[in-house]
């Protein structure tokens, strides 16, 4: 089954520090995609970053940047410099990018920066 | 412009209606997908069309039907509405094939959010 697991339900930061938000995943497929969404409060789906699993280095979107572990099947967020903006539920997401194409969601982990 | 934008944002209804959201795409792409996010807020795939052709479809109650008359468009219509329909119903869309193809993101509209009393 493939299945994607967020550990932290709720995550607070203070502002302009920096936060990692925690992602593991499982599929037995090699040719995968990874992503990160944002949904701020107005329940828009914003793309914030997204992996190519058969890529080793890290990508990397400004401040955001992520930790991918293939052999350890671990996908984790880094949001440096946290601004009040950054406030939102985070999805981490894989699609296994073959027929179908879906994506797979965590469960999602509320980020709350703090003034 | 709005890259996916989904009719109604926001639908109230009464049990045992039958009611329908539309999306439409300007991104040129020839895949689209509803998703449906429930109170605790968990998203899970319901359906996808390639060109047309239904490629995806998630163990979902036949009350769900959708429909797509194009490639930029994907509506969904249900039947028989009961209270556990009540959820926030994202459209989306990606490019399969061609090109750009290994970019393989989604992009999602606002969301309607269908009450059901």
């Amino acid at each position: 089954a493939q299945t994607v697991t967020q550990s932290q339900p709720e995550m607070s930061v203070q502002e302009a520090e920096t936060v990692t938000l925690s992602c593991t995943y499982d599929t037995s497929e090699s040719n995968y995609y990874l992503f990160w969404y944002k949904q701020p409060p107005s329940r828009q789906m914003i793309l914030v970053i997204r992996q190519e699993a058969y890529k080793q280095q890290n990508a990397t979107e400004n401040r955001f940047s992520v930790n991918f572990q293939k052999a350890a099947k671990s996908f984790s967020l880094k949001i440096s410099d946290s601004q009040l903006g950054d406030t939102a539920m985070y999805f981490c997401a894989f699609s296994l990018g073959e027929y179908g194409n879906k994506l797979v969601f965590g469960a999602g982990t509320i980020l709350r920066v703090k003034s | 412009d709005t890259a996916v934008s989904q009719t109604p944002k926001y639908l109230v209804t009464q049990m045992g209606n039958d009611k329908s959201i539309k999306c439409e795409q300007n991104l040129g792409h020839d895949t689209m997908y509803w998703y449906k996010q429930d109170s605790k807020k968990f998203l899970k795939i319901m359906f996808s069309y390639n060109n047309k052709e239904l490629i995806i479809n998630e163990t979902v109650p036949n009350r769900f039907s959708p429909k797509s008359p194009d490639k930029a468009h994907l509506n969904l219509h249900i039947n028989s509405l009961e209270l556990g329909d009540s959820a926030v119903y994202f459209c989306a869309s990606s490019q399969r094939t061609g090109a750009n193809m290994a970019k393989n993101i989604q992009y999602f509209g606002a969301g309607t959010r269908l009450s059901v009393l």
